[in-house]
């Protein structure tokens, strides 16, 4: 079974509103990344944030975690028409050594124009 | 900047017969990875390598070879090709997995009938 699991599946918005994306995983990682796909694209990488840390901002995108309850979650600020595509969350756990990257199923986000 | 080259883009292929899809990148990174998406999923690992001559098996590794003569070449090859292995496949780079993100190519779509 895989290591992320995201939640909404999917999700529709109106230009301007945030998003809220979340993330949950099984086992200890190193690190937690989030990724965008867009239609028939391949991933492209939003942010990274170490198990030590708590929270990342990078631009309209803003990333927390709790390893307590293994969780993370991403947050769009403003969303725009651009930001519609799958976002991934991606873990590196640390019980293999850590060198493998697994992802979840992903969240689909459209946001309306 | 090249980044993470795959080739083909497109492949179609009957049962049985095999093939290698070719993945090159540029940037010296020492890890490399193989995924595959099937429709409304995430990526699910195949086979990944920490540097020349040296590869592991990730989630799904049967009916996959791979290996790492090179820092910039991973190929992977299916030894006889399943309908079960429709899908597009993604091969990723990153200079270490434990703090960096991942680089992807674009995908390879094949289909195997």
């Amino acid at each position: 079974s895989q290591q992320g699991e995201e939640d909404p599946q999917a999700l529709s918005i109106q230009e301007g509103e945030n998003a809220t994306m979340n993330c949950s995983y099984k086992t200890s990682i190193n690190n937690l990344q989030w990724y965008r796909q867009n239609s028939g694209r391949g991933l492209v990488h939003l942010i990274l944030i170490r198990s030590n840390e708590r929270e990342k901002h990078s631009g309209r995108l803003r990333v927390t975690l709790d390893t307590s309850k293994k969780s993370s979650s991403l947050l769009i600020t403003a969303s725009r028409a651009a930001d519609t595509a799958s976002y991934f969350c991606a873990t590196v756990p640390t019980r293999t050594g850590g060198f493998k990257t697994i992802f979840g199923a992903g969240t689909r986000l459209f946001v309306k124009a | 900047n090249a980044g993470v080259t795959q080739t083909p883009k497109f492949q179609v292929l009957k049962t049985g017969q095999s093939m290698t899809l070719q993945c090159a990148q540029d940037m010296n990174h020492e890890y490399m990875s193989w995924y595959r998406q099937d429709p409304g999923m995430g990526l699910r690992l195949i086979h990944y390598s920490v540097g020349a001559g040296i590869t592991d098996q990730g989630e799904v590794p049967n009916g996959y070879n791979v290996s790492r003569s090179t820092t910039e070449d991973f190929p992977l090859r299916l030894l006889s090709a399943a309908p079960s292995q429709t899908s597009v496949y993604f091969c990723a780079s990153a200079p270490d997995i434990l703090t960096t993100e991942a680089f992807f190519g674009q995908g390879t779509r094949l289909t195997v009938v």
